[in-house]
């Protein structure tokens, strides 16, 4: 299909890991992002993985990339409440300047 | 400090208005965009610049008009022809090489009333 796909919704505890799932769409994306928006507030850019990656971690973030499924997924681990937000997949249009957007899942973290 | 600044921050307009929201960045980044966000949904691209004097309509650019006279400066104008501008409007900018990664600026509400 033509759209990045997320689930809308993810509930975890305080001190879990959260993993978000993304589907993207096209299989030459070379840049692969994951931003995280804030009530009210515009978008910070968390991590990005290259396309010939299959891992990146930094610090409590790790992102995984399988190619073959079109699978990006986000891990956060030992979640807190200040992770509560909507986190954003995109992927970066080959030959092209624009980005592709999910629509959002939106984590909420309880104590 | 180095970023993107867009404002207002929030803007009411009434129907039949334009109204023009300001972005700025002195990120010396070559592009730089205009996204619209409704609750709930994702991003969708209304215009985007990759050099100045120069842009192109993105996926929802009917209703909206911009100008690109300055590297810095990407201002948005919505105008009466747009049927529903209430919404969260994001710039954004990037380089124009490698990784091209998009950084945002805080966003502006527009309310229609």
């Amino acid at each position: 299909g033509e759209d990045v796909e997320q689930s809308l919704f993810l509930s975890v505890r305080e001190g879990d890991s959260s993993v978000i799932n993304c589907t993207y769409t096209d299989s030459s994306s070379t840049y692969l992002y994951w931003y995280k928006q804030e009530p009210g507030a515009g978008l910070q850019l968390l991590t990005y993985i290259f396309s010939n990656m299959d891992m990146k971690q930094d610090q409590r973030l790790t992102v995984l990339l399988n190619k073959k499924d079109k699978h990006l997924s986000l891990r956060i681990a030992d979640t807190q409440t200040g992770d509560s937000a909507i986190y954003f997949c995109a992927e970066k249009i080959r030959n092209n300047n624009d980005m592709r957007f999910g629509a959002g899942t939106r984590l909420t973290v309880k104590p | 400090d180095g970023g993107i600044t867009q404002s207002p921050k929030y803007l009411f307009r009434k129907e039949g208005q334009n109204v023009t929201l300001s972005c700025e960045q002195n990120l010396n980044h070559d592009a730089m965009y205009w996204y619209r966000q409704d609750p709930g949904q994702g991003l969708r691209l209304i215009y985007y610049s990759q050099i100045v004097n120069d842009f192109q309509k993105g996926d929802i650019a009917e209703g909206y008009s911009v100008s690109r006279e300055k590297k810095e400066s990407f201002p948005l104008t919505v105008t009466s022809a747009q049927k529903n501008p209430t919404a969260f409007y994001l710039c954004a900018s990037s380089i124009s090489e490698g990784e091209n990664t998009i950084y945002f600026g805080e966003g502006s509400w527009l309310t229609v009333v």
